[in-house]
């Protein structure tokens, strides 16, 4: 069964330092979303992406967090500079287009941040 | 910020018995979604109803949606140890906004 691939799985950082996850979604989800989801919280949409255009950023903490979907396929998620707060699990997510409201989740990145 | 409410936030029961988990949220909504999260993993989707939906069955899932309360309730019947998990309910309007969550306990 196809599933949305994310790597790293864990990451620890110092405050401060650039860090960068990476997404591959199910082949032909042309929808692909980065999640941030605060332990003992839902998860909060940072960006929405169809094919290789952002369609939804509103959430995103532009001062210090970039999205690129350079080739509509995978995706890269940077923040840099890191700061403490942003210690968090990082969930990307792929829909079809004649299935929006279905999103499937990839296992996430754990960030921690020192 | 969080759209969906979810009571109770922490459920503890017994192999065998049933679950109850509600949802409530503030503005209208396209559908509304159950989501499945094991602990440190992604989420997954259980089952989606619509605003013109009333109940919804996928096995042992029984999903009721009652829009003029704006409230949902998700019901696992014969929980098993394996249904241990958070479960989120989402709202879908122009993005999905997750709840904050109810975490399942179901001891063997």
């Amino acid at each position: 069964e196809a599933e949305v691939a994310q790597s790293p799985r864990y990451k620890i950082t110092e405050k401060s330092q650039a860090v960068a996850f990476w997404c591959d979604p199910i082949s032909g989800h042309a929808t692909l979303y980065w999640y941030r989801q605060i332990l003992g919280q839902g998860p909060e949409l940072l960006v929405q992406f169809q094919d290789e255009s952002v369609v939804d950023d509103s959430q995103l903490p532009k001062d210090r967090f970039s999205a690129e979907r350079l080739k509509g396929v995978d995706s890269t998620l940077k923040i840099q500079p890191a700061e403490l707060g942003d210690s968090a699990m990082y969930l990307c997510a792929s829909s079809l287009d004649r299935e929006p409201d279905t999103q499937y989740f990839g296992p996430g990145t754990r960030l921690t941040v020192l | 910020s969080q759209q969906g409410e979810e009571d109770p936030q922490a459920l503890s029961i017994q192999e065998g018995e049933n679950a109850t988990m509600n949802c409530s949220y503030k503005t209208s909504i396209n559908n509304l979604q159950w989501y499945r999260q094991n602990s440190g993993r992604g989420l997954v989707h259980l089952i989606l109803i619509r605003s013109n939906e009333r109940e919804k069955h996928s096995g042992r899932l029984r999903v009721t949606l009652d829009t003029s309360k704006k409230s949902s309730s998700l019901l696992i019947t014969a929980s098993r140890a394996a249904d241990t998990a958070s479960y989120f309910c989402a709202r879908s309007g122009s993005r999905l906004t997750f709840g904050e969550g109810t975490q399942l306990t179901v001891n063997p």
